[in-house]
């Protein structure tokens, strides 16, 4: 149980255009999911918290309207990166909290996916 | 500021000898810690927590000790595969409601 999905699972865009992250909790809901963003040989670093039917928690520093996130329903949470640039090439990856009240320390991550921007 | 520290970016350990993580923390209000092991180009995976009214939690091979007064955790494989061979990240929370802040990660090689 508690399996997370992300979708896809790598893509390569052109500088300037939108790309869209899909992250989907698979055998449960979630109320709330994360994103976060990992660097090469740097830690997961989180750029903002998703709740179903509210607008999303953006960490200091990341751009609310760069990193578009929309969670339409308990199991669907995506990340649109907009207008990209090569500087946003990383490893994004999703984390979803089973329950509707659950602990947020107790999340499930999804594969990632590798945004490669050209 | 780090709150999470993982000091050693690297481990090696020979197959069946004892692998020992350490992580060392600096916020006082985390109550909850957990451990990931992460292969490259995939999701973290949860492998085992500790809640902070405990001092010990046992998984099979999998051993968390957390010192509350050193605010130091580690985690102990026993014996060490080379499956085990991985990233492996600390993290920690305050709260229900607090999230996971997590260190930057020890890469462990298991040695047939």
């Amino acid at each position: 149980g508690a399996v997370v999905s992300q979708h896809p699972s790598w893509v390569i865009c052109k500088s300037g255009t939108s790309v869209k992250i899909e992250c989907r909790s698979l055998d449960f809901q979630a109320t709330t999911m994360f994103w976060y963003r990992q660097f090469p040989k740097q830690s997961l670093m989180l750029m903002a918290t998703s709740n179903e039917g509210s607008k999303a928690t953006y960490e200091q520093g990341v751009e609310k309207d760069k990193f578009l996130i929309n969670h339409a329903s308990l199991t669907l949470s995506t990340l649109t990166v907009t207008s990209a640039h090569p500087e946003d090439s990383s490893f994004y990856i999703c984390s979803a909290v089973p329950g509707l009240a659950g602990r947020l320390g107790e999340q499930y991550f999804g594969p990632g996916t590798r945004l490669t921007v050209t | 500021d780090q709150q999470v520290k993982q000091n050693s970016p690297s481990l090696s350990v020979q197959e069946g000898r004892i692998s020992i993580l350490n992580c060392d923390y600096t916020n006082s209000m985390f109550d909850y810690f957990l451990w990931y092991k992460k292969y490259p180009a995939e999701g973290p995976t949860f492998l085992i927590s500790i809640s902070s009214i405990k001092d010990k939690n046992e998984d099979g091979r999998f051993t968390v000790f957390l010192n509350k007064s050193a605010k130091h955790l580690s985690l102990h494989i026993v014996p060490s595969q080379p499956g085990d061979s991985a990233v492996y990240f600390c993290a920690a929370s305050a709260g229900s409601q607090g999230n996971l802040i997590f260190g930057k990660g020890t890469k462990l090689s298991v040695k047939p």
